[in-house]
C-alpha cells in the first residue's frame, strides 16, 4: 500500500516569511495529492490539490508542487500570516485501481511568529 | 450547504460500552469515508461506504468496529465493547460522485471518543 511521509514535523517562521512542507510518497500509481490544514478542535480542510498531470498548482498565497519521478511533493505558503497557524497534512491517493481511502501523512505544526 | 454533520462532537463510554458515531455526508455527496486520528499523528484511513454498500474496509479492526451507510438517514461507525485504546477523534468525510478525478473530500468537526 501507499506510504507517505512529511517533513518537518514542526515549522516555525516569523510572520511575512515563507513556509515550505514536503512530502514524499511510495506507490508510482498515486496520482491524486490534497493539502489539509487542521485547526485546533476542528475537521481537516482542503486548502488545496494537484493531480499527477500538473507539475504545479497556484491560489494566491499558496502553491503545491509535484515530482512524479522523484516521487515528492511540497506545499509553499508565501507571505505567512498569523491565521496560518495550524497542523498541515499532505496526502496520496491512486484512484486508478482500488477504493482506498485517502493516505495521509503525519503533519506539520505550523507556528508563525509575529 | 450545512457540510459534513457529525454527532456528537464529544462521547464518553466506559469499557465494555458500545460507542454509535454518526455521519450525514453534504448534500449530493454519495461517498463516505471514515478515518480515525490519535493524538499527534495523521489520519488513519477505516472504511470507505456508498449507499447500502461498503467498498473498501481495508483499515478496520476485524473485531468490535462495524460500519454502514443505509439508504436512509447518516452512515453510522459502531464501536462494540470498547477500550482505553479506541479513544481517538474520529472523522467523516463525504465526496460526490467520482467520474474518473478525485474529489477533494469535505471533512465533518470529528467526533471525540474518550473511554473512561
Amino acid at each position: 500500500g501507499e506510504n507517505v511521509e512529511q517533513h518537518p514535523s514542526t515549522l516555525s517562521v516569523q510572520e511575512g516569511d515563507s513556509a515550505v512542507i514536503k512530502c514524499t510518497y511510495s506507490d508510482s500509481a498515486s496520482n491524486y495529492f490534497p493539502w489539509y490544514k487542521q485547526e485546533l478542535g476542528k475537521g481537516p480542510q482542503l486548502i488545496i490539490d494537484i493531480r499527477s498531470n500538473v507539475g504545479e498548482k497556484k491560489d494566491q498565497r499558496i502553491a503545491v508542487t509535484l515530482n512524479k519521478t522523484a516521487k515528492h511533493f511540497s506545499l509553499h505558503i508565501t507571505e505567512t500570516q498569523p491565521e496560518d497557524s495550524a497542523v498541515y497534512f499532505c496526502a496520496a491517493r491512486n484512484s486508478g485501481g482500488g477504493a482506498d481511502g485517502l493516505t495521509f501523512g503525519k503533519g506539520t505544526h505550523l507556528i508563525i511568529q509575529p | 450547504n450545512a457540510g459534513v454533520m457529525q454527532n456528537p462532537r464529544h462521547l464518553v463510554r466506559r469499557r465494555g460500552q458500545e460507542a454509535r458515531l454518526r455521519c450525514s455526508p453534504m448534500k449530493g455527496h454519495s461517498h463516505v469515508y471514515w478515518y480515525r486520528q490519535l493524538p499527534e499523528e495523521g489520519l488513519k484511513f477505516m472504511v470507505y461506504l456508498q449507499k447500502e454498500n461498503i467498498i473498501d474496509e481495508s483499515g478496520m479492526p476485524k473485531e468490535r468496529f462495524s460500519a454502514e451507510f443505509p439508504k436512509e438517514g447518516p452512515s453510522i461507525l459502531r464501536i462494540q465493547q470498547v477500550v482505553r485504546g479506541d479513544s481517538a477523534a474520529y472523522f467523516c468525510a463525504s465526496s460526490p460522485l467520482d467520474e474518473g478525478f478525485n474529489y477533494g473530500y469535505t471533512f465533518g468537526s470529528g467526533t471525540r471518543l474518550t473511554v473512561v
